[in-house]
């Protein structure tokens, strides 16, 4: 069973049009919930880490929420430099490598 | 360096030759990791070193594989007699602490390996 789902798969939105990714998790303790940005032929640059439910970050038009299932990354009004892949990543309590889901292609047209 | 460095960026081989890729971490950072993405697959783990501890060897796919890391600085990912399923890009991060709480991990730009 897969530990971390992304969804949708891919994302095509207007310059401007808000818009949510979702990423659900299943792990026997959280100790954290990490973000990711990755852009082609680059590696992951990292965005946010979560430790709890009810928390969110923030960052520029980016915004990460964490429940006890879920996380969602709200991109607000983005631009066409907000295209690229969003990779979310757990880590496990007692565990030291994070665990990702496969990713939301998002493409933002002008 | 400012950041984690892969090498070589690309590689071309044949089906059943061995291949070495590089990875130089940053400075200071203790924890280092391997893992491979596959075309629309997410990230796989492969395997971590922290410190002078015995590495994780749990996500490494077949004995092909093997990976060292030495003076606790430079990693090199082993891959023997390849085969076309190993054509994905590897990715090398590392961390301060091992399981990158709080900032998480710093990736390098990966090697795009290719087996033809």
């Amino acid at each position: 069973e897969d530990q971390v789902t992304q969804s949708p798969e891919a994302l095509r939105l207007q310059e401007g049009e808000s818009s949510s990714l979702n990423c659900s998790y299943t792990v026997s303790g959280l100790r954290g919930l990490f973000w990711y940005r990755q852009d082609p032929g680059k590696g992951p640059e990292f965005l946010f880490t979560l430790y709890s439910a009810g928390e969110e970050k923030e960052k520029e038009r980016l915004k990460a929420t964490l429940t006890k299932k879920e996380s969602f990354l709200h991109i607000t009004a983005p631009k066409p430099e907000d295209s690229a892949t969003y990779l979310c990543a757990v880590l496990e309590e007692d565990d030291y490598k994070l665990s990702f889901g496969a990713g939301t292609t998002v493409t933002v047209r002008a | 360096g400012a950041g984690v460095s892969q090498s070589p960026s690309n590689k071309v081989t044949e089906k059943g030759k061995d291949v070495e890729l590089r990875c130089d971490p940053i400075s200071g950072h203790t924890a280092l990791y391997w893992y491979r993405q596959s075309l629309g697959q997410g990230l796989e783990f492969l395997i971590y070193f922290q410190g002078n501890s015995a590495p994780d060897k749990s996500g490494l796919p077949s004995d092909r594989f093997s990976a060292e890391r030495t003076g606790g600085s430079v990693s090199t990912l082993t891959i023997q007699r390849t085969q076309q399923e190993d054509s994905a890009v590897y990715l090398c991060a590392s961390s301060l602490a091992l399981g990158g709480a709080g900032y998480g991990y710093t990736f390098g730009s990966g090697t795009r390996l290719t087996v033809v």
